[in-house]
Order: C-alpha cells, then structure tokens, then sequence
C-alpha cells in the first residue's frame, strides 16, 4: 500500500528557515516524480514545487524561486523541501503529491500534510 | 502560465440532485485535465484523470468531459458524503501544474 508521510511543520520566525520531509512506502520510489503543493488557511490549493525521479529536473511557483529548493534521496526514498526566507504568506498546510504514472493521469497519492506557521 | 478558472465558486445542492461543476483554462491543454475532491481537514483525492477518466476505486456517479479548454465535472445522485471541495488542475507539458480556486459544494 502506498504510503507518503510528511514531518517537519512547525512555527516559525519571518525570514527563518523550515526543511519539510515526505517519507514514501508501497512503491518503487525512484521512478516516480513528484509534487509539494500548499494551501493556505481557508483558501485553495497552490501547486510549490516538482522533481523528476532522478532528481536532475526542478521547477518551482514563482512565489517561492529562489527561497525554496525541493530534493529526493531516493536511497532513502524521502523527499525534501527545504524553506529559506520564510515569509507570513507562506504559512500553509503543505502536502507531497505523487505525480502517477504520466502528468496526464494526475498526482494519484498525497500525504497527510504538514502545516508551517511563520509568525512573529 | 495556464491559469484555470472554475465556477462556481460555491454550490448548493440537495441529495439525489445531479450538478455541474465547470473549468476552464487560459489555453488549450488538449485533455491534460484533473479533477480533485478535498474533505476538511483532509488532503485532496484524485477523482478523474485526463479529463473523462475514473480514478481507480472512485464511484461512478462521478463523471468528467471535455478539451480544448473547457471542462467539467458531473456528479450524479448526490450523496451526503459528496458534499465537499472540487479542485480542476491542469497537467499539461511541464509545471506549473495549476488549480483552479475550487467549488465548494454544500446541503441545502
């Protein structure tokens, strides 16, 4: 059964730094690609950040480039999502998404979430 | 970037009622269209894939259509457990993998 588990939520300051994991079980990790999409409180989801199963291609919202970076270990079969500068506006639940098979076949697995609080 | 606009944004429905739920694109992304269900508190759950496709394990009074750049959503004979959140996202070439803002589906 798949399974993906994110960690590492937590309030933080304006300007701090938060480095989100997802844990992955059930599948062959490394030969799926990857999503972190976030929603902020009563408001609707906003697609972050994407890596390929190799890790070799990103891209990002252009709300976070330059402050956010997404990785995999996929010896570990973790993902990463690693949160610089953090800004009020960021404070979010912020989800991994497994992209299936092809993008036109969706993100068919998400985790539970973990919610970021940046806050003074 | 494709920007994906849905609407309505908030619907009232009784049960056993069918209701459409539309969403329409900024560009054309031939069928690379999916439709999500998200519950409170909960993450979002694939319910049709590539525009008309029935996600695996997802009741069939769910059903999807279109291309180009207008969708939509359908769910027939609704069902308490219905009442939720439906997000439209495009999938189309590579990211930003956009969703629309969501319709909220509620009793009347």
């Amino acid at each position: 059964e798949v399974h993906l588990v994110e960690s590492g939520g937590g309030l933080v300051q304006p300007g701090g730094s938060l480095r989100l994991s997802c844990a992955a079980s059930g599948f062959t990790f490394n030969t799926y690609e990857f999503n972190w999409v976030r929603q902020a409180p009563g408001k609707g989801l906003e697609w972050v950040s994407y890596i390929s199963g190799s890790g070799s291609t990103l891209y990002y919202a252009d709300s976070v480039k330059g402050r956010f970076t997404i990785s995999r270990d996929n010896a570990e079969n973790s993902l990463y999502l690693q949160m610089n500068s953090l800004r009020a506006e960021d404070t979010a639940v912020y989800y991994c998404a497994r992209l299936s098979v092809s993008g036109a076949l969706g993100f068919d697995y998400w985790g539970q979430g973990t919610l970021v609080t940046v806050s003074s | 970037d494709i920007q994906m606009t849905q609407f309505p944004s908030s619907l009232s429905a009784s049960v056993g009622d069918r209701v459409t739920i539309t969403c329409r694109a900024s560009q054309r992304i031939a069928t690379y269209l999916n439709w999500y269900q998200q519950k409170p508190g909960k993450a979002p759950k694939l319910l049709i894939y590539a525009a008309s496709n029935l996600q695996s394990g997802v009741t069939s009074r769910f059903s999807g259509s279109g291309s180009g750049t207008d969708f939509t959503l359908s769910i027939r004979s609704l069902q308490p457990e219905d009442f939720a959140t439906y997000y439209c996202q495009q999938s189309y070439n590579t990211p930003p993998y956009t969703f629309g803002q969501g319709t909220k589906l509620e009793i009347k």
